[in-house]
Formats: structure tokens, sequence, C-alpha cells
């Protein structure tokens, strides 16, 4: 089966940091995607991790450990445009298929 | 160079009533699937199609239905809607590399 889990909020400050958490447990693993979504709009590529470890994107970072079944999104220097629903997804290559957790959505505050 | 597209943006019927929603891929991709994104939750896989044949398939009934074009253009058939067919529907359109997944904006589906 697909398990994916992410906190359904999280409120963080102007400026600030905030780590947005992600462990799954799926059948069959071949990356995992972070999406952001705006409400009422489509979700948007931040960023892609196959292998273990961070991978930073200037303000954005994302960490992945296969052996734990965990990631995270890191979001440095807090934008009030970046309050938004952060989406993890699980790529399988069989299929091809993205299989998503519920979204956190993130508010940032002035 | 245009983006994924989807028509219509947005979509109003009845309970029954049948849909058809539409996705063009990013130029060079031959790849598309399908999600649905109910109101507050992740996007939910339907269908992936690539190179006119479908590859894979998610839970959903028989009424959820799709095909993609020679020109890799597809489409996304739902027969005698309910209520809880209402939903933003995305299309995702995919390049030969893992990471190459965008998605299109969506047509937001309203069932009454």
């Amino acid at each position: 089966g697909q398990n994916i889990d992410q906190p359904t909020e999280m409120t963080a400050t102007e400026g600030a940091i905030v780590q947005i958490n992600c462990t799954y447990q799926t059948s069959g693993f071949n990356g995992l995607f972070w999406y952001q979504q705006h409400a009422g709009e489509a979700p948007t590529f931040l960023s892609y991790n196959v292998l273990d470890g961070l991978e930073e994107k200037g303000r954005f970072s994302s960490f992945l450990s296969r052996s734990k079944g965990y990631s995270y999104l890191l979001l440095k220097e807090l934008q009030m445009k970046d309050s938004a629903s952060y989406l993890c997804a699980v790529y399988k290559a069989a299929g091809n298929k993205l299989t998503f957790g519920g979204g956190t959505r993130v508010l940032v505050k002035p | 160079d245009a983006g994924v597209t989807q028509s219509p943006t947005h979509l109003i019927k009845t309970r029954g009533q049948h849909v058809t929603l539409r996705c063009s891929p990013i130029s060079g991709h031959k790849s598309v699937s399908w999600y649905q994104q109910v109101l507050g939750q992740g996007p939910q896989f339907i269908f992936q199609y690539y190179e006119k044949e479908e590859r894979g398939r998610g839970n959903f009934p028989d009424r959820f239905s799709a095909r993609q074009f020679p020109n890799y253009s597809s489409e996304l058939n739902v027969n005698a809607l309910l209520l809880g067919d209402s939903a933003l529907y995305l299309c995702a359109s995919e390049g030969l590399a893992d990471n190459e997944q965008f998605f299109g904006p969506g047509t937001r589906l309203t069932v009454l």
C-alpha cells in the first residue's frame, strides 16, 4: 500500500525558517518530489530527490533519507508569497505514478 | 515555449451528465497523466498514457476513461457524474527524465 504523511498546517513568521516533514511507506520508490501549490492553482515543481542527502536550491532545500522513508522541505527567509500548500509526492517508475501526501498548508505571518 | 494547457478552465455540470476534459502536454513530451484533487487534499492519480497507450490506472471507477491522440494531447472522460466528482482535474506532462513532471493549470469541475 501507499502511505504518505505530512502535517496539515504550519504557521511561521516572515523572514523565519520552516521545515516541512514527510514520511512515506510505499511499495516501490524511484524518487520524491516537492511541489508548491497556491490556492486555486496547479502544483509547481520545487525539487526532486533520488539519492539520500540535501539538495539546495536558493531559499528552498530538500532532504531525503530512503532508509528512513523520510524527507523534508526547508524554506528559508520566508516571504509572504510563500504562503501556500506544499505537497510531498513519491514517484514510482512502474506506472509512471506520483502518489501525493495530503499537503501542508503554510501560513506566513508578518 | 508553451507549458501544459488544459481546457476548459471551469465547468459546471449536473448529476448524471458526462464531461470531457482536454490536455496538451509540453512540446516534446509524449506522456500525460491525469489527477483528481478534491478540495483540501493532495492530487489522486487517475491515469497515465504514453504513446497513446494506457500505462497506469488509479483506483477510480469505470465511469472514468481517457485516451491519448497521435499529437500526444489527451482527453479525460467522466460519465454519470456524481456530486463527489467535483474537484480540480490536473494533467501532468512528463518528459523522459523522472523529474520532468509538470502540471497544467487544471480544470475545476463542479457537479450540482
